[in-house]
């Protein structure tokens, strides 16, 4: 089985630069999340979508970060502009469904993103 | 806000010694509990998810819910140097659809 994709794997803009990240969940995971990880600091959520629909996006800075799972499948992560303090691994992760026991989340290898 | 706390450590056991990682969570109404470990410059990868009160076997680990504390533990037997890594408490804060909240992690090392 595959597992998740992400692409690219390493990003260096400069601030105020945009960038995009991009994500495939394993095949049939209908639940896809992305995190943003700093630095010696666990995940934090940005946004979580079941199928194409957001199911909670309330820690997305959406002054300048913007998600879409456009055809429930795979995902863009989209920050304009970037700032210093976005220097972060973008993970994506995805799971079976929205809830319940044993609903296990994989990671996929994420995108170190730094800005100077 | 509903916080996972966990001390960053570094935990240092030698080869083949019980390691223990602690986790406290502030939210009463979280109903589910994972350990992840994460490898230097690797993703997160589920080792122990815990859904009651008491403990959890799964081989060489443990897990440990007391609800009535908001604590959660890990327990690590007959340690070894491949288990060196950053472990992650991530705790569901929802009562409907999964959303975790991850503490900061404990790194562990284990010394030959």
């Amino acid at each position: 089985e595959a597992g998740v994709a992400q692409s690219p794997r390493y990003k260096i803009i400069e601030k105020r630069q945009s960038v995009a990240f991009w994500c495939n969940p394993i095949s049939g995971h209908a639940t896809l999340y992305w995190y943003q990880q700093i630095l010696g600091q666990g995940p934090k959520l940005l946004i979580q979508f079941q199928n194409n629909g957001v199911v909670d996006d309330s820690q997305l800075p959406k002054d300048r970060f913007s998600a879409e799972r456009l055809k429930g499948v795979d995902s863009t992560l989209k920050i304009q502009p970037a700032k210093l303090e976005d220097s972060a691994v973008y993970l994506c992760a995805s799971s079976l469904r929205l809830a319940g026991e044993w609903n296990e989340q994989f990671f996929g290898p994420g995108t170190r993103l730094t800005v100077l | 806000q509903k916080e996972v706390e966990q001390n960053s450590g570094p935990l240092s056991v030698p080869e083949g010694a019980i390691a223990s990682l602690n986790c406290t969570y502030s939210d009463r109404v979280s109903q589910s509990f994972f350990w992840y470990r994460q490898y230097s410059g690797k993703s997160p990868e589920l080792i122990m998810s815990i859904y009651s009160n008491g403990d959890k076997e799964d081989g060489r680990f443990t897990a440990q819910l007391n609800k009535a504390s908001q604590y959660v533990s890990l327990l690590i037997r007959d340690s070894q140097p491949s288990d060196s890594a950053t472990y992650l408490c991530a705790v569901n804060t929802n009562t409907g659809f999964q959303k975790l909240v991850f503490g900061t992690g404990t790194r562990l090392l284990v010394s030959p």
